[in-house]
């Protein structure tokens, strides 16, 4: 099993769409997540952290299932901006382990 | 404040010459991470400093890679010999101290070219 797997998608939506993506981890020592957004030929720029249980950040929510080892994102009233790819990254002692991401497009 | 920076942005070399590419952390970050990210795919780990000592550098795919970093500051990726299998996007982080649950902020990346 990999250590970070993710759908790469790409999740094609309407505005105004909620959309949900999954990321299934192999670590079960981890304690905290992140989910990183990465646009088009640039640099990731964290989103959100997940602790415990879950994380609510205006549109955005991510929820933890430590039993299940999955952690989710969800999108609601998605914005043309939101089109990016969005990396689940997991600790791993001192480093970060990436999830190859997955790619969403939000269409007019 | 200024961000993390990377240069030179863009790099494109002929096999089997040497690559050196260079990163400077946001003032006051102990800790530098490099990552590699190949055309459609995830981020690669490939080493960090804490400080200017290197505890971790599982991720360096083979020995013709190299790092390092002077005065708690500059980083330097070499890469010796260059393949086209290096060609990628070579993105340095750093972040306030060590340990994982630091945010990482991340550099624009040096997209290395090799014909």
């Amino acid at each position: 099993r990999k250590e970070v797997e993710q759908d790469p998608g790409p999740f094609n939506v309407p505005e105004g769409a909620t959309v949900a993506f999954n990321c299934t981890y192999s670590n079960s020592a981890s304690q905290s997540f992140f989910w990183y957004r990465q646009d088009c030929r640039k640099e990731p720029k964290l989103l959100m952290s997940v602790y415990s249980s879950g994380n609510e950040d205006g549109r955005f929510t991510a929820q933890l299932n430590r039993a299940s080892q999955y952690i989710s994102l969800l999108i609601r009233d998605s914005k043309l901006s939101d089109s990016a790819t969005y990396l689940c990254v997991v600790p791993d002692a001192d480093k970060l382990i990436f999830g190859t991401g997955t790619r969403l497009q939000v269409f007019p | 404040g200024a961000g993390v920076s990377q240069s030179p942005s863009n790099k494109v070399t002929e096999k089997g010459k040497d690559v050196e590419l260079r990163c400077d952390p946001i003032s006051g970050h102990t800790a530098l991470y490099w990552y590699r990210q190949r055309l459609g795919q995830g981020l690669e780990f490939l080493i960090y400093f804490q400080g200017n000592s290197a505890p971790d550098k599982s991720g360096l795919p083979s020995d013709r890679f190299s790092a390092e970093r002077t005065g708690e500051s500059v980083s330097t990726l070499t890469i010796q010999r260059t393949q086209q299998e290096d060609s990628a996007v070579y993105l340095c982080a750093s972040s306030l101290d060590r340990g994982a649950y630091n945010e990482q902020f991340f550099g624009p990346g040096t997209r290395l070219t090799v014909l």
